[in-house]
């Protein structure tokens, strides 16, 4: 079983749909989680910080973090079709070296 | 003003062969990565260097060797390329080891095909 799972996809929805993206992971000691988006033939980009449980909010994108559950979630709001792309989360431990551990990704398309 | 760049971008190889992939980072960073990421999307880290220190080693054939010539770059040389040594080498530095998580900063990425 890996350390933190997530659905690839893939998913399609049309442009202004609410999407809602999903990780759960199995290292309670994880404290930083994180939203990376990928655009084809790119390298990942950081999207979403989330230190320990609680909500973020950025715009149209929102991280929530419930660590009682182990599980995480990104949703985005009024999805357009540029938000097409790759999401990946990511965590890390509290301490030590910053070793991020990613899900498979979720393959998104934002349909006009 | 490229933040982290890799070269070569494309890179398609025999099996066996030894090749290498370069990383330069112009951020100021103290910290830099490898990651490998295979044909479904699955991002790990490989190797990970603190002012050319290594930090990060996880479990990879010891034919992958980095190399930190200064806190600014980091590269990845493969020797006796595998067939499943073909993947997306991602480069990747942020500001300092420890304390709060830093932004991790990817690379462009190397595509490398080993025929």
């Amino acid at each position: 079983q890996k350390e933190v799972e997530q659905d690839p996809g893939p998913l399609s929805v049309p442009e202004g749909a609410i999407v809602s993206l999903n990780c759960t992971y199995s290292n309670s000691a994880f404290q930083y989680f994180m939203w990376y988006r990928q655009y084809s033939r790119k390298g990942p980009e950081l999207l979403m910080y989330t230190y320990s449980s609680g909500n973020k909010e950025d715009g149209r994108f929102t991280a929530q973090v419930d660590k009682s559950s182990k599980y995480i979630s990104l949703f985005i709001r009024d999805s357009q079709p540029s938000d097409s792309a790759t999401y990946l989360c990511a965590m890390s431990l509290p301490s030590g070296a910053q070793k991020l551990v990613f899900g498979q990704g979720t393959r998104l398309t934002i349909n006009p | 003003d490229t933040a982290v760049s890799q070269t070569p971008k494309y890179l398609v190889t025999q099996m066996g062969n030894d090749k290498s992939i370069k990383c330069e980072q112009n951020l100021g960073h103290d910290t830099m990565y490898w990651y490998k990421q295979d044909s479904k999307k699955f991002l790990k880290i490989m190797f990970s260097y603190n002012n050319k220190e290594l930090i990060i080693n996880e479990t990879v054939p010891n034919r992958f060797s980095p190399k930190s010539p200064d806190k600014a770059h980091l590269n990845l040389h493969i020797n006796s390329l595998e067939l499943g040594d073909s993947a997306v080498y991602f480069c990747a530095s942020s500001l300092r080891v420890s304390g709060s998580r830093d932004e991790q900063f990817f690379g462009p990425g190397t595509r490398l095909t080993v025929l």
